[in-house]
């Protein structure tokens, strides 16, 4: 299975901490997606960053991305209990038709008010 | 609104019996696609379309057909569900830029 790895799967922070949630993935891309998923609702999308970019960002939100370690990270800054969600970050591979998006597993984030 | 409608929110049948999930999209995007979610399995691909009357196999197609007649139109039908196919199951649309997807709300089927 070509599906990346996210790590953690599950994380705990107090409101204000920062959180990075960790995605791997296993060949090359043509770009990285990043998504989030409030309890049983649907995705919403909220980064995309191609693979030759190395950062972007968006508000709190801050990606990298690393094609040499086939990784990309999203950092979420001064964290708020409405950030609690689901992250998943999805890949378009290079060499497959774009629209064949393949999601990790999701990392579980928990804000403590 | 710039949205993307899945009906029906939610839906229990019986096992073989044929049943079709509607997806619309009112943005004109040209790539749609169907994914299902369960637990521990994350989502994986169904099927996908690049555009009308282009469709293509994702990950996991067995047991489920697509057709893209119209642009803004994307069902998923199940032939003959069975209960493996229980699941929650969404659309998503994405244009040509490649922006990312806009997800619906999700269907959640149940196959008894």
């Amino acid at each position: 299975s070509q599906q990346g790895e996210e790590d953690p799967q599950a994380l705990s922070i107090q409101e204000g901490e920062n959180a990075t949630m960790n995605c791997s993935y296993k060949t090359s891309i043509n770009n990285l997606q990043w998504y989030r998923q409030n309890s049983g609702r649907g995705l919403v999308h909220l980064i995309l960053i191609r693979s030759n970019e190395r950062e972007k960002h968006s508000g709190r939100l801050r990606v990298t991305l690393d094609t040499s370690k086939k990784s990309s990270s999203l950092l979420i800054t001064a964290s708020r209990a409405a950030d609690t969600a689901s992250y998943f970050c999805a890949t378009d591979y290079r060499g497959t038709s774009y629209g064949k998006l393949t999601f990790g597993q999701g990392t579980i984030l928990t804000v403590h008010p | 609104e710039a949205q993307v409608t899945q009906n029906p929110r939610y839906l229990i049948t019986v096992t073989g019996k044929k049943l079709t999930v509607t997806c619309s999209q009112n943005m004109n995007h040209e790539y749609m696609s169907w994914y299902r979610q369960d637990p521990g399995l994350g989502l994986r691909q169904i099927y996908y379309s690049m555009n009308v009357e282009v469709t293509d196999k994702g990950d996991v197609p067995e047991g489920y057909k697509v057709s893209r007649k119209e642009k803004r139109n994307f069902p998923l039908i199940l032939e003959s569900p069975s209960p493996n196919q229980t699941s929650l199951y969404f659309c998503a649309s994405s244009n040509l830029q490649g922006s990312g997807y806009t997800f619906g709300s999700g269907t959640r089927l149940t196959v008894v």
